[in-house]
């Protein structure tokens, strides 16, 4: 079974560009989460789907960052411009049950990440 | 409000000899706790978990952790380590039914062959 697959592994766009990121979630898991970790620090929640819902995007740092999930498949991170402080590794991760009020509780499986360096 | 405190940004062990490494936590409500695993240029893998059935849980690889209410932590040990467990380890809480994970800073631990 394949896992959680990202693309790209690696970025590097200038200030004020355009980036798109993207995750593969298991077939099957409603949950899809976005993580950040920036320049060593904890990684951070951005926001979840469930299936193509956002059920929580309290986490995302401002308005230069999209998350869809259209269909409920995959999901794309969009950064629209980038900034210098943007750079760092992001995450996606997937679980299969979709409880009432979501929930990670169950195992949520990583994708390696993508590595962000905007200069 | 959840969070995580891994007390130690490094640990270094030489091969052979027990890992600890220690996480304290805070949780309004009754938590679930992880451990995960980062090799470089790897996902981040599951160790173990904790969901209120034992408080000693054991992981793969030879890990384990043991659920202290009490000192609310969950601290991360292994009797021997190898060389292949050179990585960072995070450990996470979340709410239970809730929707968020909390990391810890990470711990990143060496290894000495």
């Amino acid at each position: 079974e394949a896992g959680v697959t990202q693309f790209p592994s690696h970025s590097v766009i200038e200030k004020g560009q355009t980036v798109t990121l993207r995750c593969d979630p298991i077939s099957g898991h409603d949950n899809l989460y976005w993580y950040r970790r920036v320049m060593g620090k904890e990684i951070k929640f951005l926001l979840h789907f469930v299936k193509e819902s956002k059920q929580d995007e309290s986490g995302m740092p401002n308005n230069r960052f999209l998350a869809e999930r259209t269909g409920g498949t995959y999901s794309t991170l969009k950064v629209q411009p980038a900034e210098l402080e943007d750079s760092g590794v992001y995450f996606c991760a997937s679980s299969q049950v979709a409880r009432q009020g979501g929930g990670m509780n169950t195992e949520a499986f990583f994708g390696q990440g993508t590595r962000l360096t905007v200069v | 409000a959840q969070s995580v405190t891994q007390l130690d940004s490094h640990v270094s062990v030489s091969e052979g000899t027990p890992v600890l490494l220690r996480c304290n936590y805070s949780s309004s409500y009754s938590p679930s706790l992880f451990w995960y695993v980062q090799h470089p240029n790897k996902g981040l893998q599951l160790l173990l978990k904790y969901t209120s059935a034992a408080t000693l849980v054991k992981g793969i690889n030879g890990f384990e952790a043991e659920f202290k209410k009490s000192e609310t932590s969950f601290h991360l040990t292994k009797p021997s380590a190898h060389m292949s467990d050179a990585a960072e380890y995070f450990c996470v809480v979340s709410e239970r039914g809730g929707n968020q994970f909390y990391f810890g800073t990470g711990t990143s631990l060496t290894v000495i062959p």
